[in-house]
C-alpha cells in the first residue's frame, strides 16, 4: 500500500464548476500538506501548504486536513480553463523536505 | 533571477551510456534535490543535498551518483544507464530546507533505449 493514494483521474469538469480533488495517506505522523500545481511540461509550483488539521483558504482555493480520516481535500471555487494542470498532493512528517512524499497526481481539465 | 535551471531539457540514451544532468540556481539556497517524476509514482526523492559538500540518498539513489562542489550547482550522474532510468528528472532548490519554500526546475525529459 502507497502511503499516499491519489486519483490520477483524468478528471475533466465545465468552467465555473467546483472542483474537488483529494487524498488519503496512510502514516499518521504527517504534520504538514502540501497541494502543488504542474503545469504540463513544467516544474511542480507550491499552491497551498497546511500545518497539522483544518482549513486554509487563498482566493478561489480551499484546503482541507481532516486527520482523523487521513484525508485532505483541495477545493477550486469558479474553476478557469487557466486552472487546467496536474495537482500534486505531498506530506511530511517534518519541515524538511528529503521527507516529502508525493501522491500520483490528478489530471485537471476545466472545459470553456 | 533565473531561479532554478536544468541542463539538458532533453536526452536520449542508449543502454550502458552515462551522462550528467546539471542543476543550478541563483538564490543562494543552502538545500538541493533531485527528483524523478514517472507516470502513476508522484515524484520520488533521489539525493538531496543540505550545503556545499554534502549529499545524501532519497528514497531511489540506486543508480545514480550526485556531486556538490559548488553551491549553486547539484549535478546527478548516470553511469550506466539503464532503461528503467527513463523518466522525467526535477531538481530543486531551497533556503531553509522546509518543505514549502522549494523551487522547481523545468524539468529534464530522459529516454534510455
Amino acid at each position: 500500500q502507497k502511503e499516499v493514494e491519489q486519483d490520477p483521474g483524468p478528471l475533466s469538469v465545465p468552467e465555473g464548476a467546483i472542483v474537488s480533488l483529494n487524498c488519503t495517506y496512510s502514516n499518521s505522523a504527517f504534520q504538514y500538506f502540501m497541494w502543488y500545481r504542474q503545469y504540463s511540461r513544467k516544474g511542480p509550483e507550491l499552491l497551498m501548504y497546511t500545518y497539522s488539521s483544518g482549513n486554509k483558504e487563498d482566493g478561489r482555493f480551499t484546503a482541507q486536513v481532516d486527520k482523523s480520516s487521513k484525508y485532505i481535500s483541495l477545493f477550486i471555487r469558479d474553476s478557469q480553463p487557466s486552472d487546467s494542470a496536474t495537482y500534486l498532493c505531498a506530506m511530511s512528517e517534518g519541515e524538511g523536505a528529503q521527507k516529502l512524499v508525493f501522491g500520483q497526481g490528478t489530471r485537471l481539465t476545466i472545459n470553456p | 533571477n533565473a531561479g532554478v535551471t536544468q541542463t539538458p531539457k532533453f536526452r536520449v540514451l542508449k543502454t550502458g551510456q552515462s551522462m550528467t544532468l546539471l542543476c543550478a540556481q541563483d538564490m543562494n539556497h543552502e538545500y538541493m534535490y533531485w527528483y524523478r517524476q514517472d507516470p502513476g509514482m508522484g515524484l520520488r526523492l533521489i539525493h538531496y543535498s543540505v550545503g556545499e559538500g554534502t549529499t545524501a540518498k532519497g528514497e531511489v539513489p540506486d543508480g545514480y551518483n550526485v556531486s556538490r562542489l559548488k553551491k549553486q550547482n547539484f549535478l546527478l550522474g548516470l553511469e550506466s544507464a539503464a532503461p528503467s532510468q527513463t523518466s522525467v528528472y526535477f531538481c530543486a532548490s531551497s533556503y531553509s530546507g522546509a518543505t514549502r519554500e522549494s523551487d522547481f526546475g523545468p524539468g529534464t525529459r530522459l529516454t534510455v533505449t
